[in-house]
């Protein structure tokens, strides 16, 4: 069965960076892309970008544009997004999901906690 | 970028009702608009994608409209279960999510 599986939560410094991890499973990796969607405690969700998996190209939110990094190891089935320049409006849960367009199958999310 | 505007942002009603909930978009998606259930603390869950295409294993009675700028998200008969956040995404440009509706019991 399909699987998303993301790295567990993280606490960062304003300024810092920080990376999160959402493994594939069940499924041939490099066949679908995999976005990255954010959602503030208590607010709805938002679309941050997109990866494809098979040649790596990706699409950023413009409002991250130069912040944002995401990746992929085809090797592991791996997507990686990484977020530097850390704010305290970056305390979200960070959801991985497959798929360039809209997503079925979504991992659990990883909180990333922005504090002083 | 394409803006996203749910209508109402919260709505409250009784197990058996009729529900709508509408998007509209700032600018023509055609038909590349999908929704999501969300419920609190868990992933979203996909229901419907190109406008009007049900998701497998959802429920019946829940369809999708519209196309363009304006669709929307009807649920026939409400049932305790479907109490729960909906959003809309427009996947045409890049993706934009709605603001969410809350469906909260009367």
């Amino acid at each position: 069965q399909v699987q998303l599986v993301q790295s567990g939560a993280e606490v960062k410094k304003p300024g810092a960076s920080v990376k999160v991890s959402c493994k594939a499973s069940g499924y041939t990796f490099t066949s679908y892309g995999i976005s990255w969607v954010r959602q503030a405690p208590g607010q709805g969700l938002e679309w941050m970008g997109w990866i494809s998996a098979y040649n790596g190209n990706t699409n950023y939110a413009q409002k991250l544009q130069g912040r944002v990094t995401m990746t992929t190891d085809t090797s592991t089935s791996t997507a990686y997004m990484e977020l530097r320049s850390l704010r305290s409006d970056d305390t979200a849960v960070y959801y991985c999901a497959r798929g360039q367009e809209y997503s079925y199958y979504w991992g659990q999310g990883t909180l990333v906690t922005v504090s002083s | 970028d394409i803006q996203m505007t749910q209508s109402p942002s919260t709505l409250s009603a009784s197990v058996g009702d009729r529900v709508t909930i509408t998007c509209r978009a700032s600018q023509s998606i055609s038909s590349w608009l999908a929704w999501y259930q969300q419920k609190p603390g868990k992933a979203p869950k996909l229901l419907i994608y190109k406008a009007s295409s049900l998701e497998s294993g959802v429920p019946s009675r829940f369809s999708g409209s519209g196309s363009g700028t304006e669709f929307t998200l009807t649920i026939s008969s409400l049932q305790p279960d479907d109490f729960a956040t909906y959003y809309c995404q427009q996947y045409n440009t890049q993706g934009t999510f709605g603001q969410g509706t809350k469906v909260e019991i009367k």
